[in-house]
């Protein structure tokens, strides 16, 4: 069974421009995550879709920020204009059970370590 | 503030030497704990997790970690470490914060390096 996946795995831009990372879950998860490393710091909660669904946004830290789901299936995050504190590394995860279920695992993409000079 | 602590940002070790990392969370309630490995170039992966039962949690590649609700702590273990072990280990807490839903809550990461 493939994995979460991620692309592109590095892209490195210049401020103002915009960036699209995308996220293909686990098929069959309804559940989709985007999270956010920025150097030395924690993994930070961005949002939550249910299929096409946000669900919860509240990690979102302005409104530079668009995640989409189309369809339900793959997510694209984009960024527009980006800016220097945007640098970091974006994780994807996916997981059947959602967030009402303290069971609910999440299998994590291997990231897109984005650097916006 | 809620918030999940890994005490140790930096540990260097020689090999066979023995691991451990600490994790403390100050959620209530009901929590489901893990442990994440990232070794260099590569994804997250789980090593282990905890939702119940014997609290002392068995992973893969000879980790373990016990789950200790009186402390919440939940500190990851290993009796004798190799060089391959070198990565970042990070802990985390599925809790219910204010928001009323399960989030997954990260530390900051512990950066291993073993000594060959």
């Amino acid at each position: 069974e493939a994995g979460v996946t991620q692309f592109p795995s590095h892209s490195v831009i210049e401020k103002g421009q915009t960036v699209t990372l995308r996220c293909d879950p686990i098929s069959g998860h309804d559940n989709l995550y985007w999270y956010r490393r920025v150097m030395g710091k924690e993994i930070k909660f961005l949002l939550h879709f249910v299929k096409e669904s946000k669900q919860d946004e509240s990690g979102m830290p302005n409104n530079r920020f668009l995640a989409e789901r189309t369809g339900g299936t793959y997510s694209t995050l984009k960024v527009q204009p980006a800016e220097l504190e945007d640098s970091g590394v974006y994780f994807c995860a996916s997981s059947q059970d959602g967030p009402m279920s303290s069971y609910n695992e999440q299998f994590f993409g291997p990231g897109t370590r984005l650097t916006v000079l | 503030a809620q918030s999940v602590s890994q005490h140790n940002h930096h540990v260097i070790l020689s090999e066979a030497a023995s691991l451990e990392l600490g994790c403390n969370y100050s959620y209530g309630g009901t929590v489901n704990l893990f442990w994440y490995v990232q070794y260099p170039g590569q994804h997250l992966q789980l090593l282990l997790k905890y939702f119940s039962g014997d609290p002392l949690v068995k992973g893969i590649k000879g980790f373990e970690a016990e789950f200790i609700k009186s402390k919440f702590s939940f500190n990851l273990r290993k009796p004798s470490v190799q060089w391959s072990d070198t990565a970042e280990y990070f802990c985390a807490v599925n809790a219910m914060p204010a928001s009323g839903t399960y989030k997954y809550i990260f530390g900051t990461g512990t950066r291993l390096k073993v000594l060959a």
